[in-house]
């Protein structure tokens, strides 16, 4: 089945303890994206990879890191969590950045909440 | 900057009714454009695009938008809506030029009255 899949999906942790959330998707898509989404505020991009070891910033990039070594992966990185990026995340993906190829793919979602 | 305004924030309909959801965006270039959905427990999942062609576009559960180009808008419609359309519906925008960028609304959270 073609999807992608988030780890873990919920996560309950405290401010300064390095975390990593992982997200792979099974479709061979070139780009990949991290959103946060909270209330009010909709979902917000948080880094974004338009292939292998292309990576660029989003909206609110600060607190997070990212990496693509391989296609199929991209993880977030929170080096230091703090409070205010508690969460809710979605990693999504799509055949391509390009107009048509666009159209996203999303994961579960992964709770986060940084004490 | 790209930006998508959603302006209802929580819309109560009866079953029955009909339904339109605002959603404006500010580019002046070409756009694509898209609804998702969550329902509730679930991940978003794609309702309708819009790339070119067709101003009206056709979605998933009897749900529609029209692209508005004067008006930079792409409202969602749906003209009865039923109970398991309770969810939440963002409308996102992506400018072909600034390539990667798609930017999301704040969302518009649909609840139906059995």
């Amino acid at each position: 089945e073609a999807q992608v899949t988030q780890n873990p999906r919920y996560l309950i942790t405290v401010t300064g303890k390095k975390l990593t959330v992982t997200c792979s998707q099974n479709m061979n898509h070139e780009y990949m994206s991290w959103y946060r989404q909270d209330p009010g505020l909709g979902l917000r991009q948080i880094y974004y990879s338009m292939n292998v070891e292309v990576t660029d910033k989003g909206d609110v990039p600060e607190g997070y890191k990212v990496s693509r070594k391989e296609k199929r992966n991209f993880p977030l990185i929170l080096e230091s969590p703090s409070p205010n990026q508690t969460s809710l995340y979605f990693c999504a993906s799509s055949l391509s950045y390009r107009a048509g190829a666009n159209v996203l793919t999303f994961g579960a979602g992964s709770r986060l909440t940084v004490l | 900057a790209q930006s998508v305004s959603q302006h209802n924030h929580h819309v109560i309909l009866s079953e029955a009714a009909s339904l339109e959801l605002g959603c404006n965006y500010s580019y002046g270039g070409t756009v694509n454009l898209f609804w998702y959905v969550q329902y509730p427990g679930q991940h978003l999942q794609l309702l309708l695009k819009y790339f070119s062609g067709d101003p009206l576009v056709k979605g998933i559960k009897g749900f529609e938008a029209e692209f508005i180009k004067s008006k930079f808008s792409f409202n969602l419609r749906k003209p009865s809506v039923q109970w398991s359309d309770t969810a939440e519906y963002f409308c996102a925008v992506n400018a072909p030029s600034s390539a990667s960028k798609i930017i999301f609304g704040s969302g518009t959270r649909l609840s139906i009255r059995p």
